[in-house]
């Protein structure tokens, strides 16, 4: 089975500052998906940014923008110029390419901060 | 954002108790998931939905049970509570493989239960 692993139980940052997530992985397929979701105090999971194991280039969304290194495992997900609207737990995230039910394996989750 | 609701979002019950949690979506999506979240764990698959009638277990789906009788609607029920199962359950849909490859989740917003 695989396993999701975020080392890091909290972070913090200052505003308009940048900082990095860490997720690692653990599987045997080479198709797979990762995803990285945002939890804000208001408990909604929102879709953040998402990778195909395929691809080669790393996926960007706005200021969010992911480090996948799929030889390491290894999948980070780095927060450019923090506002404190990102201050959130964020969750890693890892789908398998062939199970057909698209089942997602989370990591435990890493709490931000973002001190203004 | 995705049409999913549940209901209720709160609910305090005591042990012993039955308790069904509903999720409904406006999406026809075929794929439906409940999850539960605990600190430090992230979220935990209890039972999927692949279909009306179609379901399967997840990672802990001990002292649960699921149903799909509509397309838009995935119950989720706790035969007799137990404090062990004081959590926050969330659903989930996701869109078929053949409108994109990657599948993600969507999220309701969660029910917070406590069992006493």
């Amino acid at each position: 089975a695989q396993t999701v692993t975020q080392s890091q139980p909290e972070m913090s940052v200052q505003e308009a500052e940048t900082v990095t997530l860490s997720c690692t992985y653990d599987t045997s397929e080479s198709d797979y998906y990762l995803f990285w979701y945002k939890q804000p105090p208001s408990r909604q999971m929102i879709l953040v940014i998402r990778q195909e194991a395929y691809k080669q280039q790393n996926a960007t969304e706005n200021r969010f923008s992911v480090n996948f290194q799929k030889a390491a495992k290894s999948f980070s997900l780095k927060i450019s110029d923090s506002q404190l609207g990102d201050a959130a737990m964020y969750f890693c995230a890892y789908r398998s390419g062939s199970n057909a039910g698209n089942m997602l394996t989370f990591g435990g989750g890493t709490r931000l901060m973002v001190k203004p | 954002d995705a049409g999913i609701t549940q209901s209720p979002r709160h609910k305090v019950t005591e042990t012993g108790t039955p308790v069904t949690l509903r999720c409904h979506q406006t999406e026809n999506h075929r794929y439906m998931y409940w999850y539960r979240q605990d600190p430090g764990h992230g979220l935990r698959l209890i039972h999927y939905s692949y279909g009306v009638k179609d379901t399967d277990k997840g990672e802990v789906s001990d002292g649960y049970s699921v149903s799909r009788s509509k397309t838009e609607d995935f119950l989720l029920t706790l035969e007799s509570a137990t404090s062990s199962q004081t959590s926050v359950y969330f659903c989930a849909i996701s869109p078929p493989r053949d409108t994109t490859p990657y599948n993600e989740q969507f999220f309701g917003p969660g029910t917070r239960l406590t069992v006493l």
